[in-house]
């Protein structure tokens, strides 16, 4: 597709459930970012992914909390026995990467999780 | 941890009038970027400077940098109904880095 894509766009789900969150990057995008972002708030990094490089999980707030990035393409968020305070925009964004550091990313539309 | 914060933190102006949202940031950056989000959307890239410049322009968008005071400004002249939005300013440490830090936003209301 031409830009990032997400899915699911909303979930509900109980405390206590596993979720997935999945995100399709622009094709050829080797940067891939996680954002969280809480009502009125601003975005929160969770973990990116570049190129084959190890993905840098500094921001994933804890260990219910991981991502993969298969075939250096689709990217999966997972939150394990979700928690209440889960409750967010949870954002996408891919960039062509390279050398230079992080340019412009663009993002997906966003999967609003409801942990009730 | 926040590194760019935004202020005003909302802002309410006529149409045709001048918007101004500043950012200051605390650490020495590589870049500066500034994002639109419109409510439930997404965020859209809106222009990049990088630290040796000091100024942009793209169409009524003009943004500053300001390295010795750790701020930015971003000025929408001619304001619309659609410019209607959050505007957030992210920061890029170093040099080859790929970490985005993004401030709490602007929000801003344009009545027609």
């Amino acid at each position: 597709g031409a830009g990032v894509s997400q899915s699911p766009s909303n979930k509900v789900t109980e405390k206590g459930k596993d979720v997935e969150l999945r995100c399709d990057p622009i094709s050829g995008h080797t940067a891939l970012y996680w954002y969280r972002q809480s009502l009125g708030q601003g975005l929160e990094f969770l973990i990116y992914f570049q190129g084959n490089s190890a993905p840098d999980k500094s921001g994933l707030p804890s260990d219910r909390f991981s991502a993969e990035r298969t075939g250096g393409s689709v990217s999966t968020l997972t939150i394990q026995r979700t928690q209440q305070e889960d409750s967010a925009v949870y954002l996408c964004a891919s960039s062509l990467g390279g050398q230079r550091g992080a340019g412009e990313l663009f993002f997906g539309e966003g999967s609003r999780l409801t942990v009730l | 941890s926040q590194q760019g914060e935004e202020d005003p933190q909302a802002l309410s102006i006529q149409e045709g009038e001048n918007a101004t949202m500043n950012c200051s940031y605390k650490t020495s950056i590589n870049n500066l970027q500034w994002y639109r989000q419109n409510s439930g959307r997404g965020l859209v890239h809106l222009i990049l400077i990088r630290s040796n410049e000091r100024e942009k322009h793209s169409g009524r968008l003009r943004v500053t940098l300001d390295t010795s005071k750790k701020s930015s400004s971003l000025l929408i002249t001619a304001s619309r109904a659609a410019d209607t939005a959050s505007y957030f300013c992210a920061t890029v440490s170093g040099a080859g880095s790929y970490q985005l830090t993004f401030g709490k936003g602007t929000k801003l209301s344009v009545i027609p």
